[in-house]
């Protein structure tokens, strides 16, 4: 099983700034079957990005997705107010397919 | 309009059963695999069950083979969930998840339905 580890667990910032959250996995996930889900308090998950860098319908152009191999990125270039939420990566491409255990976004 | 519509949580003691469904509308059901995830209360997702879009192949996390069982009804646009022998650590939110074109990064959820397990 493929163990993803997320980090920071909470990232606190100012609106307008950069955050960069990181997804580091125990195994290479296979043709990068990586995605990012946006949850809020009380809401179901939304997808952000999946094929670690394609961002799906909808998604504003400020959350961007990077990375191959172990080690993939989600980056909300100028963070908002509305992005408060915990962020969950997610590898599809070997059985089982498994999650991180998140990161917390606050605004300070 | 994607719509997936969980129902059929509730309280049930230990070694009790209990079947979700979930009624899809808005794309062609049957050819998307669809998925089980749960949110255990505070906790994070984790991955239940799939199956593909024709029913052909099931899979399950270790944590519930042998005692769930999903299927499918594509003339209905429903997937169910039959949870059986169910434990205390089955208590989570259960959400119905769809797949994205042939993987299973999932594009759109229901809003979950809480099964709790207790005495």
């Amino acid at each position: 099983e493929i163990v993803l580890t997320q980090s920071p667990g909470t990232l606190s910032l100012s609106p307008g700034e950069r955050a960069t959250l990181s997804c580091r996995a125990s195994q290479s996930v296979r043709s990068s079957y990586l995605a990012w889900y946006q949850q809020k308090p009380g809401q179901a998950p939304r997808l952000l990005i999946y094929g670690a860098s394609s961002r799906a319908t909808g998604i504003p152009d400020r959350f961007s997705g990077s990375g191959s191999g172990t080690d993939f990125t989600l980056t909300i270039s100028r963070l908002e107010p509305e992005d408060v939420a915990v962020y969950y990566c997610q590898q599809y491409g070997s059985s089982p397919q498994t999650f991180g255990q998140g990161t917390k976004v606050e605004i300070k | 309009e994607v719509q997936v519509l969980e129902s059929g949580g509730g309280l049930v003691q230990p070694g009790g059963s209990l079947r979700l469904s979930c009624a899809a509308s808005g794309f062609t059901f049957s050819n998307y695999a669809m998925s089980w995830v749960r949110q255990a209360p505070w906790k994070g997702l984790e991955w239940v069950s799939s199956i593909s879009g024709s029913s052909g192949s099931t899979y399950y996390a270790d944590s519930v083979k042998g005692r769930f069982t999903i299927s499918r009804d594509n003339s209905k646009n429903t997937l169910y969930l039959q949870m059986n022998s169910l434990r205390a650590e089955d208590t989570a939110v259960y959400y119905c998840a769809k797949s994205s074109g042939y993987t299973y990064a999932y594009d759109y959820w229901g809003q979950g339905t809480l099964v709790t397990v207790s005495s």
